[in-house]
């Protein structure tokens, strides 16, 4: 079946770094996305990786794609209270083109 | 980056009208978009994919006479809320990929928030 799971909470200290995990369950996904929501807006596009790749890294931001495992984590350096916000992992199905959200994990920073 | 621009942000409705909500893709080409429905703390529930040209595909359990999705163009969108109801208040956001971008790339609008009255 289609899931994509996530954790609902993380609560981290200012300063430190963010881990956000997500576990997926189709193996011939192509692409896998994090998505950010702040309160009442839409979904930026932080980032994506390729299923054939581990580990893709652009700034602060690092994505690790473990395939055997089907898991997938973001993790964020130096984390800011401008990272507070909704963070949803995506899942492209290849077999029917159609992206699969989890439930989205909010993060809080505490100072 | 890409933009995909909805219109309008907010819309507030009698119940039985019918409402219009536009997608589009302001520098790229959008072959494929999708159309999704987000409640109040919870995640993205993908509606329907609509390609270019060609009628929608909609998800299991979504009335396509209810929500009608039209793709007229590679750079619109639009999605029809027929005779609308309270309980289709929600917040309706839609994507593209494009013809001219890298095939992973999925960029969302802004957002259309409904309240049916």
């Amino acid at each position: 079946g289609e899931d994509v799971e996530q954790s609902l909470f993380l609560s981290v200290r200012e300063g430190d770094s963010s881990v956000i995990n997500c576990t997926y369950t189709d193996s011939s996904s192509t692409y896998l996305y994090w998505y950010k929501q702040e309160p009442g807006a839409g979904l930026q596009l932080l980032t994506y990786i390729f299923s054939n790749m581990d580990m893709k890294q652009d700034q602060r931001l690092t994505v690790l794609l473990n395939k055997k495992d089907k898991h997938l984590s973001l993790r964020i350096a130096d984390t800011q209270t401008g990272d507070s916000a909704i963070y949803f992992c995506a899942e492209l199905y290849s077999s029917a083109s159609k992206i699969i959200f989890g439930s989205g994990t909010r993060l809080s920073i505490r100072p | 980056g890409a933009v995909v621009s909805q219109h309008p942000s907010r819309v507030i409705c009698k119940s039985g009208t019918s409402v219009k909500i536009e997608c589009r893709s302001l520098d790229f080409q959008a072959t494929t978009m999708f159309w999704y429905r987000q409640f109040p703390k919870q995640s993205l529930m993908l509606m329907a994919t609509s390609n270019e040209g060609s009628k929608a595909t909609y998800e299991q359990g979504v009335e396509k006479d209810k929500f009608l999705i039209n793709h007229a163009s590679l750079t619109l969108s639009t999605l029809t809320v027929t005779s609308a109801h309270p309980e289709d208040s929600s917040f309706y956001i839609c994507s593209a990929r494009g013809l001219d971008r890298d095939a992973g790339e999925l960029f969302f609008g802004e957002g259309s928030r409904l309240t049916v009255l």
